[in-house]
């Protein structure tokens, strides 16, 4: 166990609807990343989150947008959910300052239909 | 911009034989981080073993080493004594920040 927790594990949606997924961060971690894995492939970059400003983003369109809170907790918004979102979404936390590795939640699987 | 290769879809090996998996990177980058991951069955991204650019020693981690080589942008990933845990799906990543860029994965079946 990492001590980064994620939720819902898994949720189902329909086409156009809008999700919000949830992390917490590992205690002393001030470093939030998210990432999109689609099936069968490695995880792509979305965002990342530092002391609750968004601090570097791939390759997303902007309905992917977050949030970080005071406590390092974060989430995930989705607006206009495509087919193509259907994803396991993965949290890191790290500890930026020092250059840690990162450590990653169980993920959400989101299924979008 | 960084790119992450895994050239081997799929691996297997036998319980307690030695397997070694490839990975290859590109950058233009300095200084930077390599990382095996784990991810089983159960989704959980798991850390196998960190390297630092700078260092020259290759590191190591009980059964799983790696062969870093900074000239040739190579990162392989050596288990040893593989056991039937080690079933996974094996993601080399790198970093220059705090970004990770991921290759595409190996599946390594261990059979008994």
């Amino acid at each position: 166990e990492t001590g980064v927790t994620q939720s819902p594990t898994h949720l189902i949606k329909t086409r156009g609807q809008q999700v919000t997924l949830r992390c917490s961060s590992q205690s002393g971690h001030n470093t939030v990343s998210w990432y999109q894995q689609a099936l069968g492939q490695g995880p792509q970059f979305i965002f990342q989150y530092y002391r609750e400003e968004e601090n570097g983003r791939g390759n997303f369109p902007p309905r992917f947008s977050g949030l970080q809170f005071p406590n390092y907790s974060s989430e995930l918004n989705v607006n206009a959910l495509e087919l193509d979102d259907s994803a396991l979404y993965l949290c890191a936390s790290s500890q930026r300052d020092r250059n840690t590795e990162a450590f990653f939640g169980q993920g959400t699987r989101l299924t979008v239909v | 911009a960084q790119t992450v290769t895994q050239s081997q879809p799929e691996m297997s090996v036998q319980e307690a034989e030695t397997v070694t998996l490839s990975c290859t990177y590109d950058t233009s980058e300095s200084n930077y981080y390599l990382f095996w991951y784990k991810q089983p069955p159960s989704r959980q991204m798991i850390l196998v073993i960190r390297q630092e650019a700078y260092k020259q020693q290759n590191a190591t981690e009980n059964r799983f080493s790696v062969n870093f080589q900074k000239a040739a942008k190579s990162f392989s990933l050596k288990i040893s004594d593989s056991q039937l845990g080690d079933t996974a799906m094996y993601f080399c990543a790198f970093t220059s920040g705090s970004r990770l860029t991921f290759g595409e994965g190996t599946q390594l079946t261990v059979n008994p």
